[in-house]
């Protein structure tokens, strides 16, 4: 089974709008940690915000939040006043214990922003 | 304070040559973690090591091979290439054992014809 899945292979919003890219996560462990990245056509993986699971308040960082539904399993990254700069791919990515930093990824979601 | 830095950035090679990857973590930091990046495939953990020993190890054939560094520098080593092996390498890199943050570098570009 998929550890991290992102159902939304694209995404459209325009500029300064709001928009939310979703994430499940499966995992049978109590600790974990969920964070998001932001990758722009040149490569590199920008981390965005990192939501503990023992964390009981949404994480925000500037623009970003994560709406973190436990119960559910989701963590959905909302990104408010969108830029063009924000067109990218995102991807969701969870770390499980017990030791380590094996991050699992999902496909990720395009996000293009429209003037 | 400088990134993860990785060299080189892009490399072609032909089949069944081997290749050598180098990756210098932010100043400080311990753990260097590899992935593999591919359209069909996404971002696959390749292994993670850690004060100069593996600790983590993804799902890849023993071609996959790696190291780390006293400096904590890490190098992976990919032998036999194959055409499936032509990917983005990147390299993340963390201050401790689970750290809240991972620094990815910019990636290097493996072509193999």
């Amino acid at each position: 089974a998929q550890k991290i899945t992102q159902t939304q292979p694209g995404m459209f919003v325009q500029e300064k709008e709001a928009v939310t890219l979703d994430c499940t996560y499966d995992t049978s462990d109590q600790s974990y940690g969920l964070f998001w990245y932001k990758q722009p056509s040149s490569g590199e993986m920008i981390f965005l915000i990192y939501q503990g699971s023992y964390d009981e308040q949404n994480a925000t960082e500037g623009r970003y939040s994560l709406n973190f539904q436990k119960a559910r399993k989701s963590a959905n990254l909302v990104i408010s006043a969108s830029q063009l700069g924000d067109s990218a791919m995102y991807f969701c990515a969870m770390r499980e214990p017990p030791t380590g930093n094996q991050f699992y990824f999902g496909t990720g979601t395009s996000l293009t922003v429209i003037p | 304070k400088a990134g993860v830095t990785q060299t080189p950035r892009y490399l072609i090679k032909t089949r069944g040559q081997q290749v050598t990857l180098s990756c210098s973590p932010i100043s400080g930091h311990r753990s260097v973690s590899w992935y593999q990046q591919t359209p069909g495939q996404g971002l696959q953990f390749l292994f993670e090591y850690f004060s100069e020993t593996q600790r983590n190890k993804g799902n890849f054939p023993g071609r996959f091979s790696g190291r780390q560094f006293s400096n904590s520098r890490s190098e992976m080593n990919v032998s036999t290439l194959e055409l499936g092996d032509s990917a983005l390498y990147l390299c993340a890199s963390s201050s401790h054992g689970q750290s809240n943050e991972q620094f990815f570098g910019p990636g290097t570009r493996l072509t193999v014809l």
